[in-house]
């Protein structure tokens, strides 16, 4: 019954360098999508996935990359860590239509 | 992107109601959505509400939708400090994308 994994949990780097969030969904599901939490800001999109092999850009897309190579993982890449990207990353997958989304337990972000 | 809003902060004591308010900006959404976050967890759905009606009932949660104020809200019954956590609505475009407040921080005291 895992629904929606993420990992790492928890990851702290240095500003410059450069990592990759993994989710993996077992439900079979068509979209993904990554957010990022920041206090008092709610959850923001970052990039999103409509089905294998597509992503789209969401609200504040700017210094990550996705990809969609198989149906189940959507990864998040940070290609130079900056400061500003400290937060925390939930990772979403939803069915297709109206279907609500169900979440990961999020990966703590600190770039120093 | 759509607006989302909501209070910060809520405090009540245990087993007095909690109602907890959002308003939105699209109104071709055709679903709203609450979701729980507790401390170092992800988002839990706790119900979502179709457009076209005007209440829902679940057990202790009440969701009631004006459609024409774009105001929705979460009422809990006999609130519990089981209940403290983070309240988030969300609306859904109709394009894939879900919209979400900056959430309620809701302190339930004993």
């Amino acid at each position: 019954n895992a629904g929606v994994t993420q990992t790492p949990k928890f990851r702290v780097l240095k500003t410059g360098q450069s990592m990759t969030l993994l989710c993996a969904q077992d439900m079979n599901h068509e979209y993904m999508y990554w957010y990022r939490q920041d206090p008092g800001m709610g959850l923001r999109l970052i990039h999103y996935s409509v089905g294998e092999g597509t992503t789209a850009k969401g609200e504040v897309p700017d210094g990550y990359n996705v990809s969609r190579l198989k149906k189940q993982n959507f990864l998040l890449g940070l290609e130079s860590a900056a400061p500003s990207q400290t937060s925390v990353y939930f990772c979403a997958s939803k069915g297709l239509g109206n279907q609500p989304q169900h979440f990961g337990d999020g990966t703590r972000l600190s770039i120093l | 992107g759509e607006d989302v809003e909501q209070s910060l902060f809520l405090s009540v004591r245990e087993g007095d109601s909690s109602v907890i308010n959002c308003t939105y900006t699209d109104s071709s959404s055709t679903y709203l959505y609450w979701y729980k976050q507790e401390p170092g967890a992800g988002l839990q759905l706790l119900t979502y509400i179709f457009s076209n009606m005007d209440m829902k009932q679940d057990q202790r949660l009440t969701v009631l939708l004006n459609k024409k104020d774009k105001h929705l809200s979460l009422r809990i019954a006999d609130t519990q400090t089981g209940d403290s956590a983070i309240y988030f609505c969300a609306e859904y475009d109709n394009f894939n994308k879900f919209y979400f407040g900056s959430g309620t921080k809701l302190n339930v005291k004993p």
